[in-house]
């Protein structure tokens, strides 16, 4: 079974890098299907789509955090990661990586736990 | 960007209760509409892909259809396990947007 947990950090301080990894289990993220991703949910907030990449080292991003993030993959340690540079107190968030599944239609499933990331001095 | 629209924001029911959640995509996404289902503190589940496929393991009281612009998320008899927030999601292009979340409460 599927499993991805992330980690990282909990508090970051305003204008650092936020960086969180997430390592799989239970399967190996070179299948050629998958993109990996990672989603964020602010405090109150819906969710959002940070960027996703595939075990190649093939990413694309939201355009509305394209400026700022960078995602990279370690296939020897079956692990993604996310950098997110001069964050603010906007960026805090609880953030998800997931696998994205299919191939015609495209899904994330499954989520990790989730791990919040606050952004204060 | 592709908005995703939810009604309602949140809704009251009781268990036996069959409620329905809709979505609306600002433009034509065909069937490239997932919902999730997100508990506090958990993490968020795959329910429907592609509209109206049902998630391995989802119970069959879920369902969900739609195409183009408009969606809905049924459930035919709710049980206390399904109160939760839901999502609907397109992946019809990037970047992959979200509804707001319906909000479903115990009445």
């Amino acid at each position: 079974q599927l499993q991805l947990q992330e980690s990282g950090p909990g508090l970051v301080k305003p204008s650092e890098t936020l960086s969180l990894t997430c390592t799989v289990s239970g399967g190996s993220i070179s299948s050629s299907v998958n993109y990996w991703g990672w989603i964020r949910q602010p405090p109150g907030k819906g969710l959002e789509w940070i960027g996703s990449i595939y075990y190649s080292g093939s990413t694309y991003y939201n355009p509305s955090l394209k400026s700022r993030v960078t995602i990279s993959v370690d296939t020897s340690k079956n692990q993604f990661s996310l950098k997110l540079s001069s964050v603010t107190a906007a960026d805090t968030a609880v953030y998800y990586c997931a696998r994205r599944g299919g191939e015609m239609y495209n899904w994330f499933d499954p989520w990790g736990q989730g791990t919040l990331v606050t952004v204060s001095s | 960007d592709i908005q995703m629209t939810q009604s309602p924001s949140s809704l009251s029911a009781s268990v036996g209760d069959r409620v329905t959640i809709t979505c609306r995509a600002s433009q034509s996404i065909s069937s490239y509409l997932n919902w999730y289902q997100h508990k506090p503190g958990k993490a968020p589940k795959l329910l429907i892909y592609a509209a109206s496929s049902l998630q391995s393991g989802v119970p069959s009281r879920f369902s969900g259809s739609g195409s183009g612009t408009d969606f809905t998320l049924t459930i035919s008899s709710l049980q206390p396990e399904d109160f939760a927030t839901y999502y609907c999601q397109q992946s019809y292009s990037s970047p992959h947007t979200f509804g707001q979340g319906t909000k479903l409460e115990i009445k």
